[in-house]
């Protein structure tokens, strides 16, 4: 099994870019998650999806950030507009059914907003 | 709320040295507790759980007792190795209703040899 799959790995992008994350879950899991990891604020959630539909997406800081999951295999997270304050390294994760607490986390996107 | 505190690192620690990392918890309910690891350049991996009070949870050396009087969760490994430098992040989840994991800030180690 390939594991979570995330891309691109590194970022640079310049303030005011567009900005798209992508994710490629296990295959079978059910859920998907998108979290944020910063020096600041630790590791916060930021949305999450059953069955490709986003079940809570109260984490999402803002409206310059959007999150899809066109089928059961892709997703993606949205910051359009991009601002220095957005530079984290955003993970995503899967897990089998509805399950919380067994989530397998990708190797993550750091991503630098100049 | 529900919240998790842990120890403030970085933690360094000589090969084979007595490892302590502590996490105390703030939940309404019995939440299930865990310890999460994440390696240089990877995501995080679970690495135990307790899911009720006096439960042990342990994996490749490291141990954790849901101690629900004092609301703690403290991650401990006997010898450590080199290997296990790495940043481990103490998280909780209650059992009922539809919330996430909540996650402490994380706490870094580093092994020296």
């Amino acid at each position: 099994d390939a594991g979570v799959i995330q891309s691109p790995r590194h970022e640079v992008t310049e303030m005011g870019q567009e900005v798209t994350l992508r994710c490629k879950p296990i295959s079978g899991h059910n859920s998907l998650f998108w979290y944020r990891q910063t020096m600041m604020r630790g590791l916060e959630l930021l949305i999450y999806f059953n069955n490709n539909v986003p079940i809570d997406d109260s984490g999402m800081p803002e409206d310059r950030f959007s999150a899809k999951m066109p089928n059961a295999s892709f997703s993606t997270l949205k910051i359009q507009p991009s601002e220095p304050r957005d530079s984290a390294v955003y993970f995503c994760a899967s897990s089998p059914g509805s399950s919380w607490e067994t989530q397998y986390f990708g190797p993550g996107t750091r991503l630098l907003v100049l | 709320g529900n919240s998790v505190t842990q120890m403030e690192g970085p933690v360094t620690l000589s090969e084979e040295a007595f490892l302590t990392i502590n996490c105390t918890y703030t939940a309404t309910g019995y939440p299930s507790l865990f310890w999460y690891v994440q390696y240089p350049g990877e995501g995080l991996q679970l690495l135990l759980k307790a899911t009720k009070a006096d439960d042990k949870g342990s994996n490749k050396g490291f141990e954790a007792t849901y101690r629900k009087e004092t609301t703690s969760f403290h991650l401990e490994k006997g010898s450590v190795q080199v290997s296990d430098s790495a940043v481990y992040f103490c998280a909780l989840l209650r059992n009922s209703g539809n919330t996430p994991l909540v996650f402490g800030k994380g706490t870094r180690l580093s092994v020296i040899a």
